[in-house]
């Protein structure tokens, strides 16, 4: 079955960059890799999904590897209010269109100033 | 615009007791999924609601349903509960399932207790 591997957890410095690594190495042609972060005491939040190519947006960037078994979700300049679970997860739509999600045990990144 | 509302958000339950959670989506949003989250575990898909269907349902037992009103709002049940149903339950909305849809709003969940 897909599954996704994560650290359990990783230390920055404010004001540097950050790369939380994730490992999907069963993930097949058509699975989309999301990443969420979940701050203390809230719900999830959206951060970045990609498919095969590299994508930024305001938040953050997310590095696929060419072949699609990891990706890295990067945080250019750390703040303290980044400090959260980051989840990488799966998005595989099944026949039908229903969908199947598959999450990491996610990363606590602790940003240190 | 207001945000995915859980209630209630705090519960504490006994061994064997049924409960049942509320999940009122971001207004226009159609598909409502539910997740556990257990400090072991992390995050579990448990099941996921488009027009009053169940679309998705994640590798929870039987004692675990759910259901969706035609305005969207949705509960979830646990029957017979367990000390290990002791949870953060997550309600995310969106305006659809499937291709194209990549981003979910979470709820800040309900913290159910059995004791």
């Amino acid at each position: 079955d897909a599954k996704t591997t994560q650290p359990n957890s990783m230390e920055s410095n404010e004001e540097e960059p950050v790369h939380l690594p994730c490992n999907h190495s069963t993930i097949s042609g058509t699975d989309y890799i999301h990443w969420y972060r979940q701050l203390p005491s809230q719900g999830p939040e959206y951060v970045i999904h990609g498919l095969t190519s590299n994508v930024n947006n305001r938040m953050a960037s997310l590095a696929i590897a060419e072949d699609r078994k990891s990706s890295t979700l990067i945080l250019h300049r750390a703040t303290l209010r980044d400090a959260a679970v980051y989840y990488c997860i799966l998005r595989r739509t099944l026949q039908g269109g229903s969908e199947k999600l598959v999450f990491g045990k996610g990363t606590k990144l602790t940003v240190n100033p | 615009k207001a945000g995915v509302t859980q209630t209630p958000r705090y519960l504490i339950k006994t061994r064997g007791q049924q409960v049942t959670l509320s999940c009122s989506p971001i207004s226009g949003h159609r598909s409502v999924s539910w997740y556990q989250q257990t400090p072991g575990q992390g995050l579990q898909f448990l099941f996921e609601y488009f027009s009053e269907t169940q679309r998705n349902k994640g590798n929870f037992p039987g004692r675990f349903s759910g259901r969706q009103f035609s305005n969207s709002r949705s509960e979830m049940n646990v029957s017979t509960l367990e000390l290990g149903d002791s949870a953060l339950y997550l309600c995310a909305s969106s305006f659809y399932p499937g291709q194209g849809i990549y981003e979910q709003y979470f709820g800040p969940g309900t913290r159910l207790t059995v004791t």
